[in-house]
């Protein structure tokens, strides 16, 4: 498709649950990106793919964080036991070619209570 | 590690007054990208600058890269109320990081 896209808009979980965010990129983009904007609008870069392999993983927080681009399937980042302060937007983007514009899709507002 | 700065944090203006947001980074970068984000929204891609020195105008919005592709500025002409939104500079790192550094935006407010 022409946009990114990201599932769910929304998702709530309560402290120590696991949450579990998707992303499509856009058709014949070999780069995937998951960002995370906190409250105050600043984006914190989590992980980069090329294609189905990890490029750049230094923003993940390892112990709780996972993220996987597997072929024909949407990307996907996972939280496990949650944290109050995981409450973010996760915005997911690709590109063609990695040092070209970015997509980004929708978001997903994780709220952990 | 490696920062982009953005100023100033939040702007206020009238209609029709000038605006500019400002990015400064702590290395060389690649390339800068602008993006824009409205309230609620997801960052929409607005330029990519590449050359050092460069300037990209887009009817009112101006673009510049600095001589040492450490800082860039974005300049809106004339602000209308369709301009309401968050400007954040990205710079990409050289030395094929393929990562985008994002600056913490600038908040513009546009008051008719």
């Amino acid at each position: 498709g022409e946009e990114v896209a990201q599932t769910p808009k929304h998702l709530v979980r309560g402290e120590g649950q696991k949450a579990k965010l998707y992303c499509a990129p856009i058709k014949g983009h070999s780069y995937v990106f998951w960002y995370q904007q906190v409250l105050k609008n600043e984006f914190k870069f989590l992980i980069s793919f090329q294609n189905e392999n990890v490029f750049d993983e230094t923003g993940m927080p390892k112990e709780r964080f996972s993220a996987k681009c597997l072929p024909n399937s949407p990307c996907s980042l996972e939280i496990q036991a949650t944290k109050l302060e995981d409450s973010a937007v996760y915005f997911c983007a690709s590109s063609q070619s990695g040092n070209t514009e970015a997509f980004f899709g929708q978001g997903t507002r994780l709220t952990v209570v | 590690g490696q920062q982009v700065m953005q100023i100033p944090q939040y702007q206020h203006v009238q209609e029709g007054e000038d605006f500019t947001t400002y990015c400064n980074s702590s290395t060389t970068l690649s390339n800068i990208q602008w993006y824009k984000q409205r309230p609620g929204g997801h960052p929409v891609f607005l330029i990519q600058l590449v050359k050092s020195g460069e300037v990209k105008k887009q009817k009112r919005l101006t673009f510049q890269f600095g001589e040492a592709k450490k800082n860039s500025s974005l300049h809106i002409t004339a602000t209308q109320t369709t301009d309401v939104g968050t400007y954040f500079c990205a710079g990409l790192l050289s030395g094929g990081y393929n990562k985008l550094i994002f600056g913490a935006g600038t908040r513009l407010a546009v008051h008719p």
